[in-house]
């Protein structure tokens, strides 16, 4: 079936510094990837999302391209705020209709 | 604010009891995604309702059940409560059917602590 592996975290660090959390998965045909956000005490809100290989999706100074050499779908920010602390769920949807989740990363940005 | 809306925010209950959490999608969504997300098992998929039809199952246990309203709302009853029950409930909802490229929006969720 469809997985999703993300870095573990708990990821700290601080104001203006480069973020990568890693994602990669497996999946049968062409998957869509998705990121979500989700902020303390709120729900999940979609941060970017990618349909086909190579795309690039981008939102917020936030980026991730679908590689399908190396099943992947990094996240990447350049310069990441204290507002960005938050928790981040790589997703993908296949041929079914469900979402298939990784487990999530902490980020926490200190100022 | 995605659009979807879920009530109660907060629900506190005892074992052995049911409970319905009440889901209303985006204006113009046609799917409802219901997803339990809890410490141990992260999020899980569910269960979806597209135009008022069951459309796919996921890990749902058979003390839960839900369904799909005329009007698109969605209720997810969750009966004979046990502690592992407890864990925060997102329902989401898409335009289509789910098909790969349909965005999935969620709603805030609903904290369900069973006592």
């Amino acid at each position: 079936g469809n997985s999703v592996t993300q870095m573990e975290g708990p990821v700290t660090l601080s104001e203006e510094a480069f973020l990568t959390i890693n994602c990669t998965y497996t999946a049968t045909g062409y998957p869509s990837l998705f990121w979500y956000v989700q902020y303390p005490g709120e729900g999940l809100q979609l941060l970017l999302k990618a349909t086909k290989a190579d795309d690039k999706g981008s939102n917020k100074g936030f980026e991730a391209t679908y590689r399908k050499e190396t099943t992947s779908f990094h996240l990447e920010k350049g310069s990441v705020q204290v507002s960005d602390s938050a928790v981040y769920f790589c997703a993908l949807k296949g041929s079914n209709y469900k979402l298939t989740f990784g487990k999530g990363t902490l980020l926490t940005v200190n100022p | 604010d995605s659009g979807v809306t879920q009530t109660p925010k907060h629900l506190i209950t005892a074992t052995g009891q049911r409970v319905t959490l009440r889901c209303s999608p985006r204006s113009g969504d046609l799917s409802v995604y219901w997803y339990q997300q809890s410490l141990d098992q992260g999020l899980q998929f569910l269960i979806q309702y597209y135009n008022g039809e069951e459309r796919a199952k996921g890990n749902i246990l058979e003390r839960f059940s839900a369904q799909q309203f005329p009007d698109l709302h969605s209720e997810l009853n969750l009966s004979s409560l046990e502690l592992g029950d407890s864990a925060l409930y997102f329902c989401a909802s898409s335009v289509e059917a789910g098909r790969g490229t349909d965005t999935q929006y969620f709603g805030p969720g609903t904290r369900l602590t069973v006592l």
